[in-house]
């Protein structure tokens, strides 16, 4: 299966410890996006990648979070001094761009839990 | 991008067509309509979208109105895998970040 891959799959730390989650895209692909889910809600837009290149960032991704994606292939998602708050399901997505719109093609997700 | 309002739930016995609705009644000519779908613990997928004409892939078809303010996603024979939250999306073709509401939990009965 060449669909996107997350790891860890769960990842359960104490308040204050520095987390950090990879995602591997489809590898044509030259977007790659970030989005959170909390129970009961949509995934919410983080910020996404165009290559190596971080074209936007939502005021929902704190000074504690950093992304990168090094070689333009898979990315990183950093949370420093992790927050109860911080518990959620985080969701990696990568696309084609092609004329006529395009698809978002999404991880299993990595689900935190901050105690 | 416009709003989208969806009913939050909806029910549909297995194999018959699951029809779920979605009003966007303030989109504009240049948004799609994308509709994705998130099964437990996974995550969402896409299924299909449109601009002005009706679309079926195979999984699905799209119908939207001549006005565009409401569109109708079906699922021709349902099975119980499709049991699943339905995102109904309206977005501007180059908007990178796909808002996603609270969708619709389409339970398929047995």
């Amino acid at each position: 299966d060449t669909g996107v891959s997350q790891n860890p799959r769960h990842k359960i730390t104490k308040r204050g410890q520095n987390v950090t989650f990879r995602c591997d895209p489809i590898s044509e692909h030259n977007r790659l996006y970030w989005y959170r889910q909390t129970l009961g809600q949509g995934p919410e837009f983080l910020t996404y990648f165009q290559n190596e290149a971080q074209l936007e960032k939502s005021r929902l991704l704190s000074d504690r979070f950093s992304a990168e994606r090094p070689k333009g292939s898979f990315s990183t998602l950093e949370i420093q001094r992790t927050e109860q708050g911080d518990s959620a399901m985080y969701l990696c997505a990568s696309s084609l761009v092609w004329s006529s719109g395009y698809e978002q093609y999404f991880g299993p997700g990595t689900r935190l839990t901050v105690t | 991008d416009a709003k989208t309002t969806q009913p939050p739930s909806m029910d549909c016995a297995e194999g018959r067509a699951a029809n779920l609705p979605c009003n966007h009644s303030t989109i504009s000519g240049n948004e799609y309509v994308y509709w994705y779908r998130q099964i437990h613990s996974q995550g969402p997928q896409y299924i299909i979208h449109g601009l002005k004409n009706n679309e079926t892939n195979e999984m699905a078809s799209l119908i939207i109105t001549e006005d565009r303010k409401s569109s109708t996603l079906i699922l021709p024979h349902a099975t119980l895998r499709d049991t699943a939250v339905y995102y109904c999306i309206a977005q501007f073709f180059g908007n990178e970040k796909l808002t996603f509401g609270t969708g619709t939990r389409l339970t398929i009965i047995p």
